[in-house]
């Protein structure tokens, strides 16, 4: 089958950084995405990485080991607006979303 | 340049009534992507399909579920008969599918209640 493992939750400081780990197991695979989604708003994406290593973009970073079919987000210099649900998700013929890792961040 | 479309933001139907969730893409975009999301639950895809035509449809329900993406017009989510358990968000995605990468841009889902 096809499965994507990430933590349900996470908690960190304002101020501070945080990892999201994503284990997958898919049939195939052609990237890694990572998509961020408010209480009661629209998944919106973070990035995308197709292949091994760091990509950055401001603030967020995402790693990729194809090897180890596993991925992270990275959050750094953590702000309250960064509460909310945080998923990964496997481009095969289609994407597959993992069951996503609320943040919840403290003052 | 506006987002991806859907319509009605929150629709409430009782058991047995059909509901009908439309989703217009952002300009230019020809593929277009169902979820369905149940609370503190993924996504979870339901079906993929570019104009008129039905690419994946492996995450829809065999029954009640149907979808369409006319020449004209939005793509249409429709659900027959409706159950309490079709309560959901049904979130709509478009994207441009360039080489193996395409980012999907989501609306801002429509809340189906049904009583």
């Amino acid at each position: 089958g096809q499965s994507l493992e990430q933590p349900s939750e996470v908690t960190a400081v304002e101020g501070a950084i945080v990892q999201i780990n994503c284990t997958y197991q898919t049939s195939g695979f052609y990237g890694l995405s990572w998509y961020q989604q408010h209480d009661g708003g629209a998944p919106t994406f973070l990035s995308y990485n197709a292949l091994d290593g760091l990509e950055e973009t401001g603030r967020f970073s995402s790693f990729l080991s194809r090897s180890d079919s596993y991925g992270y987000l990275l959050l750094q210099e953590l702000q309250m607006k960064d509460s909310a649900s945080y998923f990964c998700a496997v481009r095969d013929d289609k994407i597959i979303f993992g069951k996503g890792t609320r943040l919840h961040i403290l003052p | 340049n506006a987002g991806v479309m859907q319509n009605p933001r929150h629709l409430v139907r009782r058991r047995g009534q059909e509901a009908r969730l439309r989703c217009s893409p952002m300009k230019g975009h020809s593929h277009v992507y169902w979820y369905r999301q149940l609370p503190e639950e993924g996504l979870k895809f339901m079906v993929y399909l570019q104009k008129e035509n039905i690419i994946d449809e492996s995450g829809m329900p065999k029954e009640r579920f149907s979808a369409e993406f006319p020449k004209e017009g939005p793509s249409i989510l429709r659900i027959q008969q409706v159950v309490r358990g079709d309560s959901a968000a049904y979130f709509c995605a478009s994207s441009v599918v360039t080489g193996t990468y395409n980012e999907q841009f989501f609306g801002p889902g429509t809340r189906l209640t049904v009583l």
